[in-house]
């Protein structure tokens, strides 16, 4: 069973940031939090993971609260393209496989 | 530098038919992994193999399914005798190492099984 929870969808206008939440309260010290997205028929896509700093990369950022318990991604500046599920995953160090939830449909429109 | 491929993109069979899925990881990747999406639903991990090697499979049905990653040439998830159920997206991933913080898998374009 994942050991996430996010919202099932929300909406976002083209140009503004997207805020994806993701509680992950009985999240462990040495697990740390992924994020995938999977564009209508096609394969996930990784899009950043962290451990407790924030991090940014090209295609968003990926804020950790000070208690690890919950996560938030940003995507700044939403587009079309980006309308897809958003899966936050949880897994440990050293473990190698990703337990999918139902991730959160992000609509972007015009 | 190719990413993940996957063979063929559709398959039909029909009920007793066996179904050959192929995946040929990244360049530089020797870990392979293979996960199941139902109709409707989320994707579920199936099999996690390294080169000649099933490390986990603790995903995968007991009968029917199989798994193959050899020292040359792509992965191979064999289904024996398909039935109704089993039409789904079967995606492969591949990755670099497996026990590293940086262990991002990669996914590939998916085989969409459909059995008739």
């Amino acid at each position: 069973d994942a050991k996430t929870t996010q919202p099932p969808s929300m909406d976002c206008a083209e140009g503004r940031a997207a805020n994806l939440p993701c509680n992950h309260s009985t999240i462990s010290g040495n697990e740390y939090v992924y994020w995938y997205r999977q564009i209508h028929s096609q394969g996930p896509q990784y899009i950043i993971h962290g451990l407790k700093n924030n991090e940014t990369n090209e295609m968003a950022s990926l804020i950790i609260t000070e208690d690890r318990k919950s996560s938030t991604l940003i995507l700044p500046h939403a587009t079309l393209r980006d309308t897809a599920v958003y899966y936050c995953i949880v897994r440990p160090s050293g473990y190698s496989t990703l337990t999918f939830g139902k991730g959160t449909m992000l609509l972007v429109s015009p | 530098n190719a990413g993940v491929m996957q063979n063929p993109r559709h398959l039909v069979r029909r009920r007793g038919q066996e179904a050959r899925l192929r995946c040929s990881p990244m360049k530089g990747h020797s870990h392979v992994y293979w996960y199941r999406q139902l109709p409707e639903e989320g994707l579920k991990f199936m099999v996690y193999l390294q080169k000649e090697n099933i490390i986990d499979e603790s995903g995968m049905p007991k009968e029917r399914f199989s798994a193959e990653f050899p020292k040359e040439g792509p992965s191979i998830l064999r289904i024996q005798q398909v039935v109704r159920g089993d039409s789904a997206a079967y995606f492969c991933a591949s990755s670099r190492l497996a026990e590293s913080s940086y262990n991002e898998q990669f996914f590939g374009p998916g085989t969409r099984l459909t059995v008739l």
